[in-house]
Order: C-alpha cells, then sequence, then structure tokens
C-alpha cells in the first residue's frame, strides 16, 4: 500500500537550533516527493521537491532534504529555526512522470521558542 | 510560481442548504484539479479528482451525491456540499496541475463551518 509517515507529530526547538522533519514512504516505484508548509489557516506551500538527480535538494526559506532511497527516506532540515518557521510541515510522495493525485503524511506541528 | 485561488476563505452556513467553494487557476490552464479535506489535526485526505469537461472521479467512501464538483472549464473547478450538516465542517484545500511541470499548485484553502 502507498503510504507515507511522519513519525513526530510536534517538534519543539528553540530559535537559531538546527532542525530535521523525518518522512518514510512506501510506494511501489520511487516517487516524486514533496515537502510543503502550512500556516494556521492557511492553504499550502510548497518547500521543496525532489523528481531525480542530486539527493540533496534545496528549496526556499532556508530548508533542505535529503532523499535516501535505501531508506525510503525524504527528511526535512534547516541549520537554523527562525521564530517564523513555526507551521505544520506536510510530506507528499505523488507519481513520477505525472501530476496526479498525492498522498501525504499526518503533518508535523513545529513549534519554536525564543 | 503559478497561482491558484479559492474562494471564500471562509464560510459560514445552516444545516440543510448548499455551500459552493471555487478554485480558479489564475496565470494557466488546469485540465486537471483535486479537492481535499483536511479535519482537525489530520492530514489532507483527497476527496476527487476533478477534470475539465468530464465527470469528477471519486475517492472511496466519498459521497459524490454530497459533494458536487463542477471542472466546467480550464481555470475553474467548482465543490458545492449539497445540503450540509455540521459534521461536514472542515478546511477544503484544492489544487490544480500546471500542464507544464511535474507539481500541483494548492489554493488558500476554504474554512467551511456549518451551524
Amino acid at each position: 500500500a502507498q503510504s507515507v509517515t511522519q513519525p513526530d507529530i510536534h517538534i519543539t526547538v528553540s530559535e537559531g537550533a538546527s532542525l530535521e522533519l523525518r518522512c518514510n514512504y512506501s510506494y511501489g516505484a520511487t516517487p516524486y516527493l514533496f515537502w510543503y508548509v502550512q500556516s494556521p489557516g492557511q492553504g499550502l506551500q510548497l518547500l521543496l521537491k525532489y523528481f531525480s538527480g542530486d539527493t540533496l535538494v534545496q528549496g526556499i526559506k532556508g530548508f533542505e532534504a535529503e532523499f535516501k532511497r535505501s531508506q525510503s527516506s525524504f527528511n526535512l532540515r534547516k541549520p537554523s529555526v527562525h521564530w517564523s518557521d513555526a507551521a505544520e510541515y506536510f510530506c507528499a510522495v505523488g507519481p513520477p512522470y505525472n501530476t496526479d493525485k498525492l498522498i501525504f503524511g499526518t503533518g508535523t506541528r513545529l513549534q519554536v521558542f525564543p | 510560481g503559478a497561482v491558484v485561488s479559492q474562494h471564500p476563505s471562509r464560510v459560514i452556513c445552516k444545516s440543510g442548504t448548499s455551500v459552493k467553494i471555487e478554485c480558479r487557476s489564475l496565470d494557466f490552464q488546469a485540465t486537471t484539479m483535486f479537492w481535499y479535506r483536511q479535519f482537525p489535526k489530520k492530514s489532507l485526505m483527497l476527496m476527487a479528482t476533478s477534470n475539465e469537461g468530464s465527470k469528477a472521479t471519486y475517492e472511496q467512501g466519498v459521497e459524490k451525491d454530497k459533494f458536487l464538483i463542477n471542472h466546467a472549464s480550464l481555470t475553474l473547478s467548482t465543490l458545492t456540499v449539497t445540503s450540509a450538516h455540521p459534521e461536514d465542517s472542515s478546511f477544503y484545500i484544492c489544487s490544480a496541475a500546471h500542464p507544464q511541470g511535474t507539481e500541483a499548485f494548492f489554493g488558500q484553502g476554504t474554512r467551511l463551518t456549518v451551524v
């Protein structure tokens, strides 16, 4: 079955600390991989995506993610978190070579303390 | 990047009435749009795939007669919640597939409250 697992429901970090949000997936083939951020009451903003090539991808707002095929993981990282990064983060997968419905993880809520 | 606009952002309606939510792709044509529902503190669940000029494809467990989807043009898809009940209260988000890309762009969502 196709699925996305985000094992951390809630993470709290201090401003300036590093961050890693975990994402594991189960899919028949190597999917397209996405990370989205959602502020309260808002829609989704794409942080970054992986289709192929370099397994370390850079996104907006200083985020990066690394695709590890052997671990079926696509973890999101940021070296220094800002208070404005507090939000809900969703990992998602979709079929390769096709813009189609996405399967989302359950999300990780990030709280940032000053 | 491409822009998808969703309207209204918030709506409150009485039980038994119908509510229409619009999803527009502002600067590209989208033959395919998607409707998601997000429960509180939950992930997004795909409700249906909206195809321009044809019937929508609903996910298992989604009542097609309750959630009517119309994709009448290449830039507009609508979701109508018919005979709304309090349990239909939720956050609904649409996305539109960009024809020249491999990703979909999301609207800002609609918070529906049925009282």
